[in-house]
Parts: structure tokens; C-alpha cells; sequence
């Protein structure tokens, strides 16, 4: 079974450009999440969708920052415009579905992100 | 509101030494509680869960841990570390109804030959 792929592994942009995560969950797996992970932290859930429907986005930092589901499969992850402070490793899961939290949640192996 | 504290930021182990890895939380109701590892360059992997019932878990790889209430520990527990163990280690905590996971800051485990 292939695991969660995410694309590209690292990008170097400087502060105020646009730069987009792409990524893949487990084939039938409903719920996706993003999670960011910045240097020397645990990783800090962005959005989670259950389908194409966003489940929570507290997080998420909206005057910046957009992620769409649109055919409940894969996902994007944007960042316009980007801040020093966005460096990190951006970090994509999946989990079969979300009715209880007994779901393991799947990871893929990141995108590293550093904004110069 | 929810926290998870890992104290030690890393630890170092002699290979074939034993290893306790501390995590504490903050939950008010009864918490869902996960360890997880990442290796360099790796996404995380689950090494075990606690939901309910028996406090002691087990998990892959040789790990287990052990829920502690009354002292709001999850502790992570292997009785004789290999090299390839060197990874960092999360703790996490789910909040029930919410489900969503938060995670600790992570300790870095190091093993010497």
C-alpha cells in the first residue's frame, strides 16, 4: 500500500513570494490534515478536512495561508505571501475517517520549507 | 485548554541500555494518548496509543508505556535501545470530541556504540 506522498520535499523562496504543497493521502482514506512543524517544536495541526469539507481551521493563518480539498482526494497547501516566520516542515497525514480517534493517522515525509 | 510537556529536550543512551522518555499532560476528561517517532528526513510513524483500559501499552518496535493518572505521565519505555532507535520522540494527546491532536515539543533520543 503506497503511503502519503507530498511534493516537493524542499523549496527556497524569499519572504512575500507565493509558494504552494501538494499532497497525496492512503487511497480511501477520508480525513486529510496539514500540520506545520517549525525547528525544534512538536507539529501544530493547520486545517483537517473530512472529504472536500474542512472539519477545523482555527489554526490556520487565513490572511495568509489557503488549502483546498477539492475532489476529497488530494490537497493543496498555499502560502501568500510568505514570512521568514513560515520556515518550516509542512507536514501532510491521513486516516481512514474520523468518526472516533481510535483512526491512526498516516504522515507523509514533508515538505521543508525555508523562507530567506 | 490541552498541553502536552516533553522535559527533556535529549537524551543519550548506551546501545542495549534501558530507556524511559517523560511526557506529562494537561486534560481535564480522561485523555487519548499517543507516542510517535521521526526519523531524519521521515514523516512520524505511531509507535502506540492509550484510550482505555489496561495502563500499560504496548506497541511496535519494543515499545511500550505506561498511563499514570494520578500524575498525568505517559511515560515511553524500551528495556534495551538499538542504534537505529535514535529518532526524536513525540507525545500527543487527542482531544475527545474535537479530535484534534496535539503534540508535544519532542526529545531527541542519541545512542552511543
Amino acid at each position: 500500500e503506497a503511503g502519503v506522498a507530498q511534493s516537493p520535499r524542499y523549496k527556497i523562496i524569499e519572504k512575500r513570494q507565493s509558494v504552494a504543497f501538494w499532497c497525496n493521502p492512503i487511497s480511501g482514506h477520508a480525513t486529510l490534515y496539514w500540520y506545520q512543524q517549525i525547528l525544534g517544536q512538536g507539529p501544530k495541526l493547520l486545517i483537517q478536512f473530512q472529504n472536500n469539507g474542512v472539519v477545523d481551521d482555527s489554526q490556520l493563518p487565513k490572511d495568509r495561508f489557503s488549502a483546498e480539498r477539492l475532489k476529497g482526494v488530494d490537497s493543496t497547501l498555499k502560502i501568500q505571501p510568505a514570512k521568514l516566520e513560515d520556515s518550516a516542515v509542512y507536514l501532510c497525514a491521513s486516516s481512514w475517517q474520523r468518526v472516533t480517534s481510535t483512526d491512526t493517522q498516516y504522515f507523509g515525509p514533508g515538505t521543508r520549507l525555508t523562507v530567506l | 485548554a490541552q498541553s502536552v510537556t516533553q522535559p527533556d529536550i535529549h537524551i543519550t543512551v548506551s546501545e542495549g541500555a534501558s530507556l524511559e522518555l517523560r511526557c506529562n499532560y494537561s486534560y481535564g476528561a480522561t485523555p487519548y494518548l499517543f507516542w510517535y517517532v521521526q526519523s531524519p528526513g521521515q514523516g512520524l510513524q505511531l509507535l502506540l496509543k492509550y484510550f482505555s483500559g489496561d495502563t500499560l501499552v504496548q506497541g511496535i518496535k519494543g515499545f511500550e508505556a505506561e498511563f499514570k493518572r494520578s500524575q498525568s505521565s505517559f511515560n515511553l519505555r524500551k528495556p534495551s535501545v538499538h542504534w537505529s532507535d535514535a529518532a526524536e520522540y513525540f507525545c500527543a494527546v487527542e482531544t475527545t470530541g474535537g479530535f484534534k491532536t496535539i503534540f508535544g515539543a519532542g526529545t531527541r533520543l542519541f545512542v552511543k556504540a
